[in-house]
C-alpha cells in the first residue's frame, strides 16, 4: 500500500454535472498530481499542485480545476461533465516537485457519466 | 508531439520464464523513467526506476535497462510469477519534473 487515499471508490454522474473527488498524500509528501486514465490506456496528466499552488497542467480544458489544501490533501473538481469525462482518477503523491522523486499512486475513483 | 510508448500490447510467457518488456521513448530530455504495474482495479504500482545517469538498475528480480541512444527501456522479471500477470507501464518524468507521461501500457499474461 503506498498510504495515497481517495474518494469516493466509485461514482454516478450525468451529463452537465459537477464532482468533486478528493485524494489524501502519503504522509510526509507536499506534491500531488492527478491523472486522468480511460479504459485500456495509459494514464494522463492532468495537473500537479505543490504546496498549495498549481505545479503544471497537462492538456484538459478549464473545467478541470483543483485545490491542495495545507495538510496536502487535493481535490479535483470537474465541471460540466460530459460522456468522455468517464475514466478512472487517479492521484499520486511524491516529495518536492515531482522531478526527482517517485510518484506514488492512489487506487483511483471510477467516475462513470451518463 | 512527445510520447512514451511500448513495441508489444500483450505478452504471454510461462510460469518460471523470464519475461522482458520493452518501451521507446522519445524525449531526448527526459532524465528519469519509472515502470509501474498495475492490476484490475488498482492504481499504478512502482517497480523501479531509472535515471538517465544509468544505464542498468536491478531490484528483486527485476532488471531495468535503459539504451539512451536508442531511446528504449526495457523491463526484465525474472522467474515471473502468476502475481506478475498486471499491465506494465513505463513513464517518463520530463525534464521540468512536474509530470509523468505514461505509455499504454503491455499486458502480461503468466500461464501456471
Amino acid at each position: 500500500e503506498t498510504g495515497v487515499t481517495q474518494s469516493p471508490t466509485h461514482l454516478i454522474k450525468t451529463r452537465g454535472q459537477q464532482v468533486t473527488l478528493r485524494c489524501s498524500s502519503q504522509s510526509g509528501h507536499n506534491t500531488v498530481s492527478w491523472y486522468q486514465q480511460a479504459l485500456g490506456q495509459g494514464p494522463q496528466f492532468i495537473f500537479q499542485y505543490y504546496r498549495e499552488e498549481e505545479n503544471g497542467r497537462g492538456n484538459f480544458p478549464p473545467r478541470f480545476s483543483g485545490l491542495q489544501f495545507p495538510n496536502y490533501s487535493s481535490e479535483l473538481n470537474v465541471n460540466a461533465l460530459e460522456l468522455d469525462d468517464s475514466a478512472l482518477y487517479l492521484c499520486a503523491s511524491s516529495n518536492e516537485r515531482g522531478g526527482a522523486d517517485t510518484q506514488y499512486f492512489g487506487p483511483g475513483t471510477r467516475l462513470t457519466v451518463l | 508531439g512527445e510520447s512514451v510508448g511500448l513495441h508489444l500490447p500483450t505478452l504471454s510467457v510461462q510460469e518460471g520464464d523470464n519475461s522482458i518488456i520493452n518501451c521507446a521513448y522519445s524525449n531526448s530530455a527526459s532524465d528519469y523513467f519509472i515502470w509501474y504495474k498495475q492490476e484490475s482495479g488498482k492504481g499504478p504500482q512502482f517497480i523501479i526506476d531509472i535515471r538517465s545517469n544509468m544505464d542498468k538498475r536491478q531490484g528483486q528480480r527485476v532488471t531495468v535497462l535503459l539504451n539512451k541512444t536508442v531511446k528504449h527501456l526495457s523491463l526484465q522479471i525474472a522467474a515471473t510469477q502468476p502475481g506478475d500477470s498486471a499491465v506494465y507501464f513505463c513513464a517518463e518524468n520530463n525534464n521540468a519534473g512536474n509530470m509523468l507521461t505514461f505509455g499504454g501500457g503491455t499486458r502480461l499474461m503468466v500461464k501456471p
